[in-house]
């Protein structure tokens, strides 16, 4: 069972034009989200985080928004350069207790077009 | 630092087979998490440890699979026999706490033939 979702497994946007990346989460004790990006033959990197606490978490071309009720968060990319193309993945935690891990999503592969 | 080190990069074996993956975290980290990649269930974690010990070892996902960690600087994880279906990237990450940006290595794609 998938608790954390990307439905879109790609996306082709043009350079210069917003890219906007999808999640949805299905447990609701999550309660912090992160996004990683992924380039071929390497391992994720993180690229911005958000607390429960926020709707809005913003760095510089990068803003990540969160809907609790709707339990989905989305990744806009403003302007989309060609190197964005990667892989994000969406990841979700639970706070407190002794106990600590990351549910990642399948992944969305953005292709960004020059 | 030159981050997570994995090795090797790319690993080919045959159907029952031992294979030992290998990590060396980033220096300070107190925490070191392995995980899968596939096309069919994407990024998994599989166990994570805190200062050596293995805190969370549920996503383990049979008898075949271990994991040690025998010093802050080392571990590996261990398949015998392995499976075709054992075929992914496996990568390793390391954070200084459990709240921290976890650092990821390069992984290994391991191919069981």
């Amino acid at each position: 069972d998938q608790q954390v979702k990307q439905n879109s497994p790609s996306l082709s946007v043009q350079e210069g034009r917003i890219s906007i990346l999808n999640c949805d989460y299905t447990n609701s004790m999550f309660d912090y989200f992160l996004w990683y990006k992924k380039y071929p033959a390497e391992g994720p990197t993180f690229l911005i985080s958000i607390s429960s606490i926020k709707d809005k978490n913003e760095d510089g071309r990068f803003t990540v928004f969160l809907n609790k009720s709707a339990k989905h968060l989305s990744l806009h990319i403003v302007p989309s350069q060609p190197g964005d193309s990667a892989v994000y993945f969406c990841a979700a935690s639970s706070g407190g207790g002794s106990n600590y891990k990351l549910t990642f999503g399948k992944g969305t592969l953005l292709t960004v077009n020059p | 630092d030159a981050g997570v080190i994995q090795s090797p990069r790319h690993e080919v074996t045959e159907m029952g087979q031992e294979v030992t993956l290998r990590c060396k975290p980033i220096s300070g980290h107190d925490y070191l998490f392995w995980y899968r990649q596939t096309m069919m269930r994407g990024l998994e974690l599989l166990i994570y440890f805190n200062n050596n010990v293995p805190i969370d070892d549920s996503g383990m996902p049979e008898d075949r699979f271990s994991a040690k960690m025998p010093n802050a600087s080392f571990s590996t994880l261990k398949i015998q026999p392995s499976e075709p279906r054992d075929s992914a990237v496996y990568f390793c990450a390391s954070s200084y706490g459990p709240w921290e940006t976890q650092y990821f290595g390069p992984g290994t794609r391991l191919l069981v033939l």
